[in-house]
């Protein structure tokens, strides 16, 4: 079964409204990361948050992380249509560097 | 910068043929994985390595053979190729444990 596991399936904006994802995982983790991928295109990384903090912002990213709920969520604000994309969380486990990845939240940003 | 790169892009196989699939990466990355992505799964980790000749299992490996002597090349093998591998197949490298990993672009296998 799968460590990270995202919600929504799929969510549906207009550009300037905000767009949140959440991830749950089962396990301990090093860290939780968020990537993006373009139809047809590799992932992208976008944000990495270690099991010790909370919260973390990356331009109109934020990610927060509750490790005695193991979920985290991701916020991007104002959102545009280009944002349109697959979002995915990945958990490394702790002390190890094995990386596994949720099904995913498809993002459509109608303009 | 070359960064991550897999061969071949798309390849169209026959039931019980053997397939290998290339990656390079150009950065000396010590970590390497494997994934797959089909709809609806997401991306399911096939194998991984930490450096040359360390190689693990991942979720999905049955089937599978990989291979890491040299840091650089990190090869897929199917050994007897079958539909339900039928799939997109990501290579991916990164730097230290736990730090962000870098994809390459793909390679969509068909098994017929």
């Amino acid at each position: 079964s799968q460590q990270g596991e995202e919600d929504p399936q799929a969510l549906s904006i207009q550009e300037g409204e905000n767009a949140t994802m959440n991830c749950s995982y089962k396990t301990s983790i090093n860290n939780l990361q968020w990537y993006r991928q373009n139809s047809g295109r590799g992932l992208v990384h976008l944000i990495l948050i270690r099991s010790n903090e909370r919260e973390k912002h990356s331009g109109r990213l934020r990610v927060t992380l509750d490790t005695s709920k193991k979920s985290s969520s991701l916020l991007i604000t104002a959102s545009r249509a280009a944002d349109t994309a697959s979002y995915f969380c990945a958990t490394v486990n702790t002390g190890g560097f094995k990386t596994i990845f949720g099904a995913g939240t498809r993002l459509f940003v109608k303009a | 910068d070359a960064g991550i790169t897999q061969s071949p892009r798309y390849k169209i196989t026959e039931t019980g043929r053997q397939v290998t699939l290339m990656c390079h990466q150009t950065w000396s990355h010590s970590y390497m994985f494997w994934y797959r992505q089909d709809l609806g799964h997401g991306l399911r980790l096939i194998y991984y390595s930490a450096a040359a000749d360390i190689t693990d299992k991942g979720e999905v490996s049955d089937g599978y053979v990989v291979s890491r002597s040299k840091t650089e090349n990190f090869p897929l093998t199917l050994e007897s190729a079958t539909r339900s591998q039928t799939s997109v197949y990501f290579c991916a490298s990164a730097g230290g444990s736990g730090n962000t990993i870098y994809f390459g672009e793909g390679s969509w296998l068909t098994v017929v």
